[in-house]
């Protein structure tokens, strides 16, 4: 089965450092996701990307968030100057055609900001 | 807004015993996922439910949508180890658009 791919697993960096978070989608997928996970906790919602923009955002994703789809095959979640809070599981996702299709997670990075 | 709840938070059962996690929504949806995550992973779509009443089962899971549409529950049929992991349900947004996740359910199996 096609997979989302993310890079780094890890990121560790200090407060207030930007961190870039890649992730590669499905080829032939048009709808693309930031999810967070902060440990144990649920899946929370951060960002909806399709046709190169935003289509929504949560509370979460703030003026230090950022994404873009540089080259047509990467999305990048972009924190410009990270806060210990940040530290969380980042998620990738997927969607082929609808936005009420099935989601196809990433592997995930681990960011620890210390 | 939408809030999406699930119970229990955890449940630890033996091996070979029943477990049942319930989701339920503030508003009606339009459709329903369950996803599960099994520890250190990432969520993996399990099922998908659309109508009203709807009953669905894959093997030993048994998922149902509440005639309401504001409600679900999975049900797993004789627990085995390998369902050790967090399970979430998930419905649409106020706008459609994107997937908001319960909480989870944290299965924990002894052998």
């Amino acid at each position: 089965e096609p997979e989302v791919t993310q890079t780094p697993s890890h990121q560790v960096t200090q407060m207030g450092q930007e961190v870039i978070l890649r992730c590669v989608p499905i080829s032939n997928h048009l709808y693309f996701y930031w999810y967070r996970q902060i440990l144990g906790q649920k899946v929370e919602f951060l960002v909806s990307f399709y046709n190169n923009e935003i289509s929504e955002k949560s509370e979460i994703f703030d003026d230090q968030f950022s994404v873009e789809r540089p080259d047509g095959s990467n999305f990048t979640l972009k924190i410009r100057s990270t806060k210990l809070e940040d530290s969380a599981m980042y998620f990738c996702a997927s969607v082929l055609v609808a936005r009420n299709e099935k989601l196809f997670f990433g592997s995930g990075t681990q960011l620890s900001v210390l | 807004g939408q809030q999406v709840m699930q119970i229990p938070q955890y449940q630890h059962v033996q091996e070979g015993e029943d477990f049942t996690t319930y989701c339920n929504s503030s508003t009606t949806l339009s459709n329903i996922q369950w996803y599960k995550q099994r520890p250190g992973g990432h969520p993996v779509f399990l099922i998908q439910l659309v109508k009203s009443g709807e009953v669905k089962k894959q093997k030993r899971l048994t998922f149902q949508f509440g005639e309401a549409k504001k409600n679900s529950s999975l049900h797993i049929t004789a627990t085995q180890t390998t369902d050790v992991g967090t399970y979430f349900c998930a419905g649409p947004d106020n706008y459609g658009q994107n997937f908001v996740f319960g909480p989870g359910t944290r299965l924990s199996v002894l052998p």
